[in-house]
């Protein structure tokens, strides 16, 4: 069975933390993305990479930056967390050249910064 | 640019019912492919259906099914026989064969009543 596996299910970080956010899928996807879900809003894109090492911005990257030096890991990492960033943040995959099978997603990271 | 709409913030329904789900979108692209993604209370996005736009047939999956209209840009999502397990978000999103984004709707807040 297809995996994408977020290391933490809840988190809790103070202000100004630097917090990480990991993301590991384990079917050799070339794609990877990092959601934030807010009630109200939907899901809105923050990074996503098409291979190691390349990663490109999406419609609200600004206090996040993302890492992907193995094909299967994508990190999310918010330099100096603030409150605004408390959220849900979904992690996804998917097959390269290949998008008629949608994404494949992780569990979830509720995060909340105090 | 692209865009997905859920009119439909939420919606309750008595089990054993039929519920339907509306989703229009906007594109200029000529191939692009359609989906039902379902997030229960645990979190975990799942895919429910996918429709290929240059399919005419309407996808179908067990109690799922949906109902394309190409010339209107309108893929609604029908629910026969709901059951208390089908409460759930659902996101109806939409991916260009030109990329690997997926364009996201604001989702739909469904709740099978006993």
């Amino acid at each position: 069975d297809v995996k994408v596996t977020q290391s933490s299910r809840y988190l809790v970080k103070r202000t100004g933390e630097k917090v990480f956010l990991e993301c590991v899928q384990d079917m050799d996807h070339e794609n990877m993305f990092w959601y934030r879900q807010d009630p109200g809003l939907g899901l809105r894109l923050i990074y996503f990479s098409y291979d190691v090492k390349m990663k490109e911005k999406g419609d609200i990257p600004e206090g996040y930056s993302v890492s992907r030096e193995k094909k299967e890991r994508f990190s999310l990492i918010l330099e100096s967390a603030s409150t605004n960033q408390t959220s849900m943040y979904l992690c996804a995959s998917s097959l390269g050249g290949n998008v008629n099978y949608g994404y494949t997603f992780g569990s979830g990271t509720r995060l909340t910064v105090v | 640019a692209q865009t997905v709409t859920q009119s439909q913030p939420e919606m309750s329904v008595q089990e054993a019912e039929t519920v339907t789900l509306s989703c229009t979108y906007d594109t200029s692209e000529s191939n692009y492919y359609l989906f039902w993604y379902k997030q229960p209370p645990s979190r975990q996005m799942i895919l429910v259906i996918r429709q290929e736009a240059y399919k005419q047939q309407n996808a179908t999956e067990n109690r799922f099914s949906v109902n394309f209209q190409k010339a209107a840009k309108s893929f609604s999502l029908k629910i026969s026989d709901s059951q208390l397990g089908d409460t759930a978000m659902y996101f109806c999103a939409q991916v260009m064969d030109s990329n690997y984004q997926l364009i996201w709707g604001a989702g739909t807040k469904l709740i099978i009543k006993p």
